[in-house]
């Protein structure tokens, strides 16, 4: 079964802009990860978050999580037409939500 | 350098007939994936091999099976595909099973992409 919720489905934006997606899971973690996938690839890691920590950085790539919330969101700052891909969360069950499909027009 | 290698890209069969989908990897990891993905979907778990210890999702129907020969290779069998059954189909690893708070970042292969006619 389906444990995060990504939001919103899909986002466009022009490069440069920064880009927020959120996802919201339904059980406790331990641990949640972010994910991206380019059109009809392979999923790639970027970014993992512990239940213990509230903000990472990674590059363009700011994490946040709050776990009295059961949320967490991906900021991709500076975005580039290359950032146009779909992006999942991960809870520590190797449960994937339905991810947002960022599109970053040039 | 591949790490997952997911045979062949692009698989197509004929509704009903058996289809199998090959993994494999030069991680050496002891955990592989198999995963469904439909259009516009999330990737969706069927079943995981931590070593040879088969764990199957209560909700992957039992016309999905898998096999692990070895460390490197994994297979999905599908014994009677179906129009339902086209999908992409991912592999991934990890050096060690989910779990108790464990971390485990993922490898994906490239994925199958599999047409039912």
């Amino acid at each position: 079964s389906q444990q995060g919720e990504e939001d919103p489905q899909a986002l466009s934006i022009q490069e440069g802009e920064n880009a927020t997606m959120n996802c919201s899971y339904k059980t406790s973690i331990n641990n949640l990860q972010w994910y991206r996938q380019n059109s009809g690839r392979g999923l790639v890691h970027l970014i993992l978050i512990r239940s213990n920590e509230r903000e990472k950085h990674s590059g363009r790539l700011r994490v946040t999580l709050d776990t009295s919330k059961k949320s967490s969101s991906l900021l991709i700052t500076a975005s580039r037409a290359a950032d146009t891909a779909s992006y999942f969360c991960a809870t520590d069950d190797m449960r994937f939500g339905a991810g947002t499909r960022l599109t970053v027009k040039p | 350098d591949a790490m997952v290698i997911q045979n062949p890209r692009y698989q197509v069969t004929q509704f009903g007939k058996p289809v199998t989908l090959s993994c494999s990897q030069t991680l050496n990891h002891n955990v592989m994936y198999w995963y469904q993905q439909k259009s516009s979907q999330a990737p969706k778990l069927l079943f995981h091999y931590y070593d040879k210890d088969f764990n199957n999702e209560a909700d992957t129907p039992d016309n999905f099976q898998s096999r692990r020969p070895n460390t490197s290779f994994c297979f999905l069998d599908i014994r009677s595909p179906g129009l339902g059954d086209a999908a992409m189909y991912l592999c991934a690893t990890s050096r060690d099973q989910f779990g108790q708070g464990r971390l485990q970042t993922q490898y994906f292969g490239p994925g199958t992409r599999l047409l039912v006619l």
